[in-house]
């Protein structure tokens, strides 16, 4: 059972936009940046979303991010079949005085 | 180019014990605080255990609280994990994952992940 929140799956077709949640609590989205990663099967995860909504050098800008008290959202505007991937968001939680992440979403492109 | 290189991993049985290295390159690893990052099989990313980049302040996961001991030798640019009274659910790929401060602290890069097996 992961401390943060998010759906097992999403889906959409290329060129559409989709929508990743992750829901937390006061102790760690509520208090502390959101960060998100991609990882693609056999590989390490990649940064992706830093402090909510920027992106690091190289990340391309169909990437977005949000928060919103106690919530977050990852976006991905022009869905590419190179999306299909898991996604994880992460925050620092300060009851937990650790890193805590969401259980991953299965992105699949159609 | 930032580069985190892990090893140590394999096959051991339950209650013996294990110890990761990570090795880093490309960036000054005296000056970042690391961390120990786990993945169990087909499962989600777990952390595991921080340390600052002094070895000042150190946190642990409550699953491997008293069994598994985080250091590092910035001398030889390493970060380490020694795991002791290895469970079946330490079975894992570990990653060592780097934290850096831009203005808010995230993991910014991960090492390629070494796998630990327990079982007998």
């Amino acid at each position: 059972q992961s401390v943060l929140t998010q759906p097992p799956s999403a889906s959409g077709t290329p060129g559409q936009r989709v929508t990743i949640s992750c829901s937390g609590s006061r102790s760690n989205i509520g208090s502390n940046t959101v960060n998100w990663y991609q990882q693609f099967p056999g590989a390490a995860p990649k940064f992706l979303i830093y402090n909510n909504n920027q992106r690091p050098s190289g990340v391309p800008d169909r990437f977005s991010g949000s928060k919103s008290g106690t919530s977050a959202s990852l976006a991905i505007s022009g869905l590419q079949s190179e999306d299909e991937a898991d996604y994880y968001c992460a925050a620092w939680d300060d009851s937990l005085t650790g890193w805590v992440f969401g259980g991953g979403t299965k992105l699949t492109v159609l | 180019e930032v580069q985190l290189v892990e090893s140590g991993g394999g096959l051991v049985q339950p209650g013996g014990s294990l110890r990761l290295s990570c090795t880093a390159s490309g960036f000054t690893f005296s000056d970042y605080s690391m961390n120990w990052v786990r993945q169990a099989p087909g499962k989600g990313l777990e952390w595991v255990s921080y340390i600052r980049s002094s070895s000042s302040t150190i946190y642990y996961a409550d699953s491997v609280k008293g069994r598994f001991t985080i250091s590092r030798d910035n001398a030889k640019k390493s970060l380490y994990l020694q795991m002791n009274s290895l469970r079946a659910e330490d079975t894992a790929i570990y990653y060592c994952a780097r934290e850096s401060y831009g203005g808010t602290w995230e993991i910014d890069y991960w090492g390629q992940g070494t796998l630990v097996t327990v079982s007998s």
